[in-house]
């Protein structure tokens, strides 16, 4: 299955601004929305964003996500030691009706 | 509250079969979209199947004709058959509800903690 082109990795220091990217094609991004996950080691995924820009309850508005064509991104502001974990994006693919994830980056907090 | 309980991993040998379970509390199954997604070892998230609002069912090409995913309303449980196993299948297998109101997406609010599939001889 095709994947979303995501960095392996980011970095930061606490209170650093941090934006990881997510691209597509038409198909995917171009024509649906992206919904982002984060995934601590050993835990399931948990939904971090979705609908390209909205956050779930719970999740801290130093979290936002914007989407633009074929490209989407997720920024952290003021990054803190408990962001440190991987963050997948996702979309729907109107040509292989299924959903793709991006190979996911690891945020590291410095 | 809403929890997804996943079972039916193990080791079993290439080419065996395996179904795996997920017992869904807090919500109807047949409410939502609900879709297996798997993980190998120390790799990336991997789209595996979903059961659509409108119990339409799409693969991965890498199980399509291999896997097959179904509920059972009476038992709120989301089920997937594997056959045909074979060792690139090595993975944890999560369950995750989709958004209601949608047939299908790729926004999964909910996910159970995986079950571990290891094919190997």
């Amino acid at each position: 299955q095709s994947v979303l082109t995501q960095p392996p990795s980011a970095s930061g220091t606490p209170g650093q601004r941090v934006t990881i990217s997510c691209s597509g094609g038409s198909s995917n991004i171009g024509s649906n929305v992206v919904n982002w996950y984060q995934q601590f080691p050993g835990s399931a995924p948990k939904l971090l964003m979705y609908g390209n820009n909205q956050r779930p309850s719970g999740v801290p508005d130093r979290f936002s996500g914007s989407k633009s064509g074929t490209s989407a991104s997720l920024a952290i502001s003021g990054l803190q030691s408990e962001d440190e974990a991987d963050y997948y994006c996702a979309a729907w693919d109107d040509s292989l009706n299924g959903v793709i994830f991006g190979g996911g980056t690891k945020v590291t907090v410095l | 509250e809403v929890q997804l309980v996943e079972s039916g991993g193990g080791l079993i040998q290439p080419g065996g079969s395996l179904r795996l379970s997920c017992a869904a509390s807090g919500f109807t199954v047949s409410s939502n979209y609900m879709s297996w997604v798997r993980q190998a070892p120390g790799k990336g998230l991997d789209w595996v199947s979903i059961l659509s609002g409108g119990d339409r069912t799409y693969y991965a090409d890498s199980v399509k004709g291999r896997f097959t995913i179904s509920r059972d309303n009476s038992k709120n449980t989301l089920y997937l058959q594997m056959n045909s196993l074979r060792a690139e299948d090595t993975a944890v297998y999560y369950c995750a509800r989709g958004t209601r109101g949608y047939s299908y997406g790729s926004r999964y609010d909910s996910w159970g903690r995986g079950t571990l599939v290891t094919v190997s001889s």
